[in-house]
Parts: C-alpha cells; sequence; structure tokens
C-alpha cells in the first residue's frame, strides 16, 4: 500500500518556468489538500479538493492552479516561478471532511533561483 | 478564524527527562486537534488525535495528549525522551467550518541531549 505518492522529491526552476507536481493516492480518499512548508510558519494550505472535479484555494494560492480529474490524482502546477515559491510542498489526503486525519507525501523540495 | 499557537519554537531535554510541548488553539472548539511527528526530510506522520470522548489521548511511541477546553490547549507530554524522539512536532485543528480543513501551528523542534 503505497499511501500519498509525491514526485518529483527535489526540483530546482528558474524564475518563470512552470512546472506541476504530482501527487496520487491509492486509498480512495475524498479529499486532498496542498500545503507548503517554511522554516517557522508551519504548513500552509494552498489549494484543496473535497472530490474529483471540485477545488477551492487555502491560505497563499495565488501563483499556483490545481485541478481533480480523477479521485487518486491532485496535481499543483505552478505558473510561473518565482524565487518566493522556494519551499518544501507537502500533498496530503483524508478519508472524508468528517475525518481530517491527514496522510502525508514525503514531499517535493523546491527551489527557485 | 481558528489559529493554532505553539510555544517555544525550540525544546531541549535530555535523554530520560519529561517532554512538554505546549498548543493552545482559539476559542471556538474545533471538531479535531492532532499532533504530527515530522522526522528529517520526511513527511508528517500522525503521532495522535483527539475527536470526541475521552480528553487523554495517547498515541504512538509513548506520546500522550490532553484536551482542556477551558484552557483552550491541548499539550503534548512523554514522561521520558529517548534520543530517537528529536524531531518537529506540528500541533493541528480542524476548522469550524464545513470544509474541515486542518490548520498548524508553526512548529517546536524537540531536542534531545544524550
Amino acid at each position: 500500500n503505497a499511501g500519498v505518492t509525491q514526485t518529483p522529491k527535489f526540483q530546482v526552476l528558474k524564475t518563470g518556468q512552470s512546472m506541476t507536481l504530482q501527487c496520487a493516492q491509492d486509498m480512495n480518499h475524498e479529499y486532498m489538500s496542498w500545503y507548503r512548508q517554511d522554516p517557522g510558519m508551519g504548513l500552509r494550505l494552498i489549494h484543496y479538493s473535497v472530490g474529483a472535479g471540485i477545488t477551492d484555494q487555502g491560505e497563499v494560492p495565488n501563483g499556483y492552479n490545481v485541478s481533480r480529474s480523477t479521485t487518486e490524482d491532485f496535481p499543483l502546477r505552478l505558473l510561473s516561478a518565482a524565487p518566493s515559491q522556494t519551499s518544501v510542498y507537502f500533498c496530503a489526503s483524508s478519508y472524508s471532511g468528517r475525518d481530517p486525519e491527514a496522510f502525508f507525501g514525503q514531499g517535493t523540495r523546491l527551489t527557485v533561483v | 478564524a481558528q489559529s493554532v499557537t505553539q510555544l517555544g519554537s525550540h525544546v531541549s531535554v535530555s535523554e530520560g527527562a519529561l517532554v512538554l510541548l505546549r498548543c493552545n488553539y482559539s476559542s471556538s472548539v474545533p471538531p479535531y486537534l492532532f499532533w504530527y511527528v515530522q522526522y528529517p526530510n520526511q513527511g508528517l506522520q500522525l503521532l495522535l488525535k483527539y475527536t470526541t470522548g475521552a480528553t487523554l489521548v495517547k498515541g504512538i511511541n509513548g506520546f500522550e495528549a490532553e484536551f482542556k477546553k477551558s484552557e483552550t490547549s491541548f499539550h503534548l507530554t512523554k514522561p521520558s525522551a529517548h534520543m530517537s524522539d528529536a524531531a518537529e512536532y506540528f500541533c493541528a485543528v480542524s476548522g469550524t467550518d464545513s470544509s474541515y480543513k486542518l490548520i498548524f501551528g508553526s512548529g517546536t523542534r524537540l531536542l534531545v541531549r544524550p
């Protein structure tokens, strides 16, 4: 049972480039979310989805897009990378909104130069 | 809006000493409270969670936390620290809106001295 799988684990981008961070879960969870982790700031919610075809913004959505075409996948797109987006990104999934215990992927460490 | 405060960005204890990591949430009572642990270069792993019922919650690796509504607290404790407990610990609460999003504290890094 793989749980939540994120790819890539590491990425270096140049300012202005775009990329997609991949996230897949095999637990049939309804709820998926993306967080960014910065030193001293904990985890901040970027976008989340309560089911296939439904997404919404979190605390820090600017510069990121998401879509949820299947239950399993929830990719995060950086439209035009900026140095301020240098961070560690975590994808998480939960069984449902009524049981929000989150299962996390291993993270993607992104550096924008 | 719900918020979480973790007092102390770094806590240092000796091996075998009591571990106490503090977490306070804003006054609206959250439906769920969590403690997660993050080891270096890894994702977050659930230590324990409070939903309903008994206010003292036991988790993995000998950790426990007590939900105190009157103090709006959910402090994490362990009677005797082990070197392997060195990690970063995050308190999280669920939002009070229908989305049940998780709101995280800023984290506390636990250092264990031999």
